[in-house]
């Protein structure tokens, strides 16, 4: 069992074009969501989905975009990447939302954006 | 003000010795609580979970809740250089976990 896995594992970006992260889960978990991590400001939500055909935007959603067509996969899309979206970005995974939820974390995705 | 606030550190504590680790959280409602390890370019890995309030042992890790001072800590009992890496405390509220900037252990052997 591979648990989550994203793509890439680092990219370089110019400034301006569009970007799209890979998330895939084998759990079979309901919930799916992507974080940002940045020095000094830990980890902050993006957009969340709670199950498959629905999402929401997080703390940090501007600039980003998500769909979730599937259960599986929960790609992220930066249309017109600026430089401050420089960052680790982190998918994470939970069987279901909810008051005793456990999220699991991919292993991430380094993104320069020049 | 973030939601989730955590001694700043870093911390250093020589091998054996006790590692204390304090995080407060803001938001009243929020329901669970959660403890990350994060090693330098990994990914956060779940090491301790709490919901009630009291303490919660699991092996050389105790987590303690203090809902009404809005308080949580966790304590690494005979630290070990493993033990070295960054820690996030987590709060869930509306199912949305809001996590601390983190505290860097280091283990001194």
């Amino acid at each position: 069992i591979a648990g989550i896995t994203q793509a890439p594992t680092s990219q370089i970006l110019a400034a301006g074009r569009r970007m799209t992260l890979r998330c895939t889960q084998d759990m079979r978990h309901n919930a799916m969501y992507w974080y940002r991590q940045d020095l000094g400001l830990g980890l902050r939500l993006i957009h969340y989905s709670n199950t498959a055909g629905t999402t929401g935007k997080g703390e940090v959603p501007d600039g980003y975009s998500v769909s979730r067509a599937n259960t599986d996969d929960f790609p992220l899309t930066l249309a017109s990447a600026v430089p401050s979206q420089t960052s680790v970005y982190f998918c994470a995974s939970s069987a279901n939302p909810g008051v005793r939820d456990t999220q699991y974390f991919g292993p991430g995705t380094r993104l320069t954006v020049l | 003000q973030k939601e989730v606030e955590q001694n700043s550190g870093p911390l250093s504590v020589p091998e054996g010795a006790i590692a204390s680790l304090n995080c407060t959280y803001s938001d009243r409602g929020s329901q669970s609580f959660f403890w990350y390890r994060q090693y330098s370019g990994k990914s956060p890995e779940l090491i301790m979970f709490i919901y009630s309030n009291g303490d919660k042992e699991d092996g050389r890790f105790t987590a303690q809740l203090n809902k009404a001072s809005q308080y949580v800590s966790l304590l690494i009992r005979d630290s070990q250089p493993s033990d070295s890496a960054t820690y996030l405390c987590a709060a869930l509220n509306d199912y949305k976990l809001s996590f601390g900037a983190g505290t860097t252990v280091t283990v001194r052997a």
